[in-house]
């Protein structure tokens, strides 16, 4: 697709449920990135994938999440046993270029609210 | 730990003048720096970067001003047009940490007419 396509785009879930959301990046960015923003913060990382290196999970709050890139494209990202402060916009980004210089291309993002 | 700090949640500036939001960072490490621009509903778009070897970088209407020695930068619009009006971060990205980076909380641009 022409950007980074992301899925559901809302999505309201239950204390205590698994959510999985969806990155789709741009075609042939070898590298892909999510962050979230919380009500009034600032962009988070969360992890990172490049090429078929490890990724970086640095930026995980919890073991409740993970995520996986598979076959170097489609990324998903798990949260298991959501709780309130995981409600947050998920924001997935690709890049191809050096993104320092050329940034990110990110999604229009996940809306998870978790009741 | 804020270590990417906006200070200022809101600008309003009248069309046609020259907007500037301010930026200061704490890691000396950072070596490159970036702007991103975000509407509502949408993700944030990449508008302009600046390495730290560097202390002006221009594109257009966009200029950035880095200040190593102050940890401070500036990105200016001129002249400021009212489709400018969005969420404006600033971001850095640390030497040897990978493509990661760390943002600011945002600053809300407004250009009235």
């Amino acid at each position: 697709g022409a950007g980074v396509s992301q899925s559901p785009s809302n999505k309201v879930t239950e204390k205590g449920k698994d959510v999985e959301l969806r990155c789709d990046p741009i075609s042939g960015h070898t590298a892909l990135y999510w962050y979230r923003q919380s009500l009034g913060q600032g962009l988070e990382f969360l992890i990172y994938f490049q090429g078929n290196s490890a990724p970086d999970k640095s930026g995980l709050p919890s073991d409740r999440f993970s995520a996986e890139r598979t076959g170097g494209s489609v990324s998903t990202l798990t949260i298991q046993r959501t709780q309130q402060e995981d409600s947050a916009v998920y924001l997935c980004a690709s890049s191809f270029r050096d993104p320092r210089s050329y940034g990110y291309t990110f999604g229009s993002g996940t809306r998870l609210t978790v009741v | 730990d804020q270590q990417v700090k906006q200070n200022s949640p809101s600008l309003s500036v009248q069309e046609g003048r020259i907007s500037i939001l301010n930026c200061d960072y704490t890691n000396s490490m950072f070596d490159y720096f970036l702007w991103y621009k975000k509407y509502p509903a949408e993700g944030p778009t990449f508008l302009i970067s600046i390495s730290s070897i560097k202390d002006k970088n221009e594109d257009g209407r966009f200029t950035v001003f880095l200040n190593k020695s102050a940890k401070h930068l500036s990105l200016h619009i001129v002249p400021s047009q009212p489709g400018d009006s969005a969420v404006y971060f600033c971001a850095a990205s640390e030497k040897g940490g990978g493509n990661k980076l760390t943002f600011g909380t945002g600053t809300q641009l407004k250009v009235e007419l």
